[in-house]
């Protein structure tokens, strides 16, 4: 597509419940981002996949967040047993190379209640 | 490591007069900078990159950001604010494998 595309925009969750949040990059973009913004913070980095090889996964708050990227397209980022403490917008990001601007998605804003 | 410290988190100026939004860096590897841009209930927009070539990076809407290595600084400025300027902006680093954020800076345009 032209764009990174998220799914969905809203999403409305239980406490302890499953989430997954959907990324689509931009077409033949290698690089891909998961971020996290909760109202009045800054931008939350939470793992970055590049290619090939290994996920930096650094950013991941709790093993309650897992991600995954299939065939170096699409992402999945699932947060297992959400807390209220979860809800943020997610965004995903997309590169081509780790020093050219990201492109960024509209979001997933994820509210636990 | 990289880190980026945006030294207002807000800043008001009243339309017509100049803007400047700062922004200091850290960073073990040549660096690359950005500026991005995110109005109300929007997404981010680059606002423009500087990647070793020119210090002086001009982007869109009038918006320009200089590259001061001696100084770690990439300042982002604009002679004349404009209402729809009103939004928070974010100064970003990147040389390894993440783009390192700033907290934010919200800024605000007065009639």
């Amino acid at each position: 597509g032209a764009g990174v595309s998220q799914s969905p925009s809203n999403k409305v969750t239980e406490k302890g419940k499953d989430v997954e949040l959907r990324c689509d990059p931009i077409s033949g973009h290698t690089a891909l981002y998961w971020y996290r913004q909760s109202l009045g913070q800054g931008l939350e980095f939470l793992i970055y996949f590049q290619g090939n090889s290994a996920p930096d996964k650094s950013g991941l708050p709790s093993d309650r967040f897992s991600a995954e990227r299939t065939g170096g397209s699409v992402s999945t980022l699932t947060i297992q047993r959400t807390q209220q403490e979860d809800s943020a917008v997610y965004l995903c990001a997309s590169t081509n190379q780790g020093n050219t601007e990201a492109f960024f998605g509209q979001g997933t804003r994820l509210t636990v209640v | 490591a990289q880190s980026v410290t945006q030294l207002d988190s807000h800043v008001s100026v009243s339309e017509g007069t100049p803007v400047l939004l700062r922004c200091n860096y850290s960073s073990s590897y040549s660096p690359s900078l950005f500026w991005y841009v995110q109005h109300p209930n929007k997404g981010l927009q680059l606002l423009l990159k500087y990647t070793s070539a020119a210090t002086l990076v001009k982007g869109i809407n009038g918006f320009e950001a200089e590259f001061k290595k001696s100084e770690t600084s990439f300042h982002l400025t604009k002679p004349s604010a404009h209402m729809s300027d009103a939004a928070e902006y974010f100064c970003v680093v990147t040389g390894g494998n993440k783009l390192v954020f700033g907290a934010g800076t919200i800024l605000r345009v007065k009639s």
